[in-house]
């Protein structure tokens, strides 16, 4: 269902720190699942997706876990960056699988 | 670049008074969302387009409409805007629905005075 509440979970970071970053998905039909950056005022940015086939994917700087077993979903991003300071949302496409349905979000605040 | 736009960046309405918002995308996607985003929440799915088919989900409000012309351009109307429909409004895009990525707009903020 949708998340509703005014707080967003905070994840505050020292620069150059790992971050990890968790969501619980609700569907277990879900196949697909995609991690997005969202800064103040703009769009959600596309980070990484991973498909229900794989366990682990691994980008530039970021690494998605996808623990199938227990629903659970990470993104890590290493030695994060003041520019890495954002809302991140994790998305599936649940069981009709044509759309997206988001987490609530987790706000990671990056300190100098 | 290739992108998924979004004028106003932001637009002011009174209440009461119908406001559309507008989305063009120069990726030839076939899907086209609409989402309603308000302060410190995920987005949340109002419609979107597969190519010409309209797919409304079950709690959005008639108040909202929908309109795509054709595969570039896609219409939020918003009839009847209330205090509670102000928020950020985003569009996006995808290949093909459901395990393709979407692809954000910068987002419309609305504002109901």
């Amino acid at each position: 269902g949708e998340s509703v509440g005014l707080h967003l979970p905070t994840l505050s970071v020292q620069e150059g720190d790992n971050s990890i970053i968790n969501c619980a998905y609700s569907n277990s039909a879900s196949d697909y699942f995609i991690w997005y950056k969202q800064e103040s005022g703009k769009g959600p940015q596309f980070i990484i997706d991973i498909r229900s086939n794989m366990d682990k994917r691994q980008g530039q700087r970021v690494t998605v876990l996808l623990n199938k077993t227990v629903k659970h979903l990470s993104l890590q991003i290493a030695a994060t960056q003041p520019g890495d300071s954002a809302v991140y949302f994790c998305a599936e496409n649940g069981a009709a699988g044509n759309k997206l349905t988001f987490g609530g979000g987790t706000r990671v605040l990056v300190k100098p | 670049d290739a992108m998924v736009i979004q004028n106003p960046r932001y637009q002011v309405t009174q209440f009461g008074k119908p406001v559309t918002l507008s989305c063009s995308q120069t990726l030839n996607h076939n899907v086209m969302y609409w989402y309603q985003q308000k302060s410190s929440q995920a987005p949340k799915l109002l419609f979107h387009y597969y190519d010409k088919d309209f797919n409304n989900e079950a709690d959005t409000p008639d108040n909202f409409q929908s309109r795509r012309p054709n595969t570039s351009f896609c219409f939020l109307d918003i009839r009847s805007p209330g205090l509670g429909d102000a928020a950020m409004y985003l569009c996006a895009t995808s290949r093909d629905s459901g395990s393709y990525e979407q692809y954000f707009g910068p987002g419309t903020r609305l504002t109901v005075t």
